[in-house]
């Protein structure tokens, strides 16, 4: 069965601290992408990736950074963490083989910054 | 640019009635259109996808919708929903030329109701 693993369901942190949120696919997929998820305002893309060491902003990338060192591994940081990136992050990945845009998604993390 | 407009924020709805949800986008290029569910506290699987050929597109756990080119819309109906249809759905659009990339509509929150 096809997986997108997010290392942390949930985190709690405080302002300033630095946050990774990791993301492993085991499908062999090119692309990689993070989303951010608040209610009403549907997925926004923060970074995506189309290759390894290779990163693209997204629509918000403001106050987040990637990596991408494996294939299959996808990180998100943020350096500081402020109160406005409480939220849901989403990890998702796809092949450009089949579908492209056909995301297959992780469980989630959702962070609480304090 | 794309755009994707999930025209109801929410919907109520009583077990074993009808619903359809809508989902209306804007692309200058051919594109891929897909619903996605989430149900609390988890990450977006595939519901279904238009990539080409039939309009009609049948989908998991009873679901169907429609791509209709002149109206720019894809509908998402179901004739008769259950109790754990009750969650969010999201109307999703990408194409070839974006490295799949996916521009996702806000969302729509479906409450069935017993």
């Amino acid at each position: 069965d096809v997986k997108v693993t997010q290392s942390s369901r949930y985190l709690v942190k405080r302002t300033g601290e630095k946050v990774f949120l990791e993301c492993v696919q085991d499908m062999d997929h090119e692309n990689m992408f993070w989303y951010r998820q608040d209610p009403g305002l549907g997925l926004r893309l923060i970074y995506f990736s189309y290759d390894v060491k290779m990163k693209e902003k997204g629509d918000i990338p403001e106050g987040y950074s990637v990596s991408r060192e494996k294939k299959e591994r996808f990180s998100l940081i943020l350096e500081s963490a402020s109160t406005n990136q409480t939220s849901m992050y989403l990890c998702a990945s796809s092949t450009t083989g089949t579908t492209p845009g056909e995301l297959f998604f992780g469980e989630g993390s959702r962070l609480t910054v304090l | 640019a794309q755009s994707v407009t999930q025209l109801d924020s929410q919907v109520p709805v009583f077990e074993e009635a009808p619903v359809e949800l809508r989902c209306n986008y804007s692309s200058s290029v051919s594109v891929y259109l897909f619903w996605y569910v989430q149900y609390p506290n988890q990450g977006l699987q595939l519901l279904l996808k238009y990539l080409s050929g039939s309009t009609l597109v049948k989908g998991i756990n009873g679901f169907e919708a429609e791509f209709n080119k002149s109206q720019t819309s894809f509908h998402l109906r179901k004739p008769s929903v259950h109790i754990s249809d009750t969650a969010e759905y999201f109307c999703a659009v990408s194409d070839r030329t974006n490295a799949g990339k996916s521009t996702f509509g806000d969302g729509t929150t479906l409450t069935v109701k017993p």
